[in-house]
């Protein structure tokens, strides 16, 4: 079983600061998944990774696959950035199995 | 990019009574949909997986005769709570591989068993 770490837990920052959370799991995959949850419970795939990098917006998600770590960083974060951010690992054909994220809140 | 539209968003009901929650897919076919239940501050669970056509797999400890999954066709898959009880007041959402690209997840529905 695939043992993902993710950090901080929770974090509280000013709008315009640069965020960054971090990702590490303890098997091999083949892809990893950047997923945010909205306060009113949507949720939305932001990356699906393999290897190197992917930028969408402000987004930019890393991954390094000989380290297992992935990390997703938010430029000039905004109160509607406020979300739980989850990374949860490819595991084929199943359903994807989600950790308790980040609780990311962002303050005016 | 793949939709999945999913209704009802909220809904009330009175314990015993049963609730239909569906998942369309509209536009691109989805062979598979993953349903997850979600309580109060906690993780997304993983139910049940199902497959158009074939009979829905589920998690262990997920009761098949209560949470009834159809998924009739390429674009449908239906999850229905039986006899729905306070304790199944929960957030379910669905969600559906798309192609190469990833996952993508309807916007849930809120139940609440009174």
């Amino acid at each position: 079983k695939n043992e993902v770490e993710q950090s901080p837990q929770n974090l509280t920052a000013q709008e315009g600061e640069f965020i960054t959370i971090n990702c590490s799991y303890s098997v091999g995959i083949s892809a990893l998944h950047w997923l945010q949850q909205h306060p009113g419970g949507g949720i939305v795939s932001l990356f699906m990774l393999s290897s190197g990098k992917k930028k969408h917006g402000r987004l930019i998600a890393t991954i390094n696959i000989q380290e297992k770590h992935s990390s997703l960083h938010i430029t000039a974060s905004h109160p509607r950035d406020s979300a739980v951010y989850i990374c949860t690992p490819e595991e084929g054909a199943d359903g994807l199995t989600f950790g308790k994220g980040t609780h990311l809140i962002i303050q005016p | 990019g793949a939709v999945v539209s999913q209704h009802p968003s909220r809904v009330i009901c009175k314990s015993g009574t049963s609730v239909k929650i569906e998942c369309r897919s509209l536009d691109f076919q989805a062979t598979t949909m993953f349903w997850y239940r979600q309580f109060p501050k906690q993780s997304l669970m993983l139910m049940a997986t199902s497959n158009e056509g074939s009979k829905a797999t589920y998690e262990q400890g997920v009761e098949k005769d209560k949470f009834l999954i159809n998924h009739a066709s390429l674009t449908l898959s239906t999850l229905t709570v039986t006899s729905a009880h306070p304790e199944d007041s929960s957030f379910y959402i669905c969600s559906a591989r798309w192609g190469g690209y990833g996952y993508t997840f309807g916007s849930g529905t809120r139940l609440t068993v009174v």
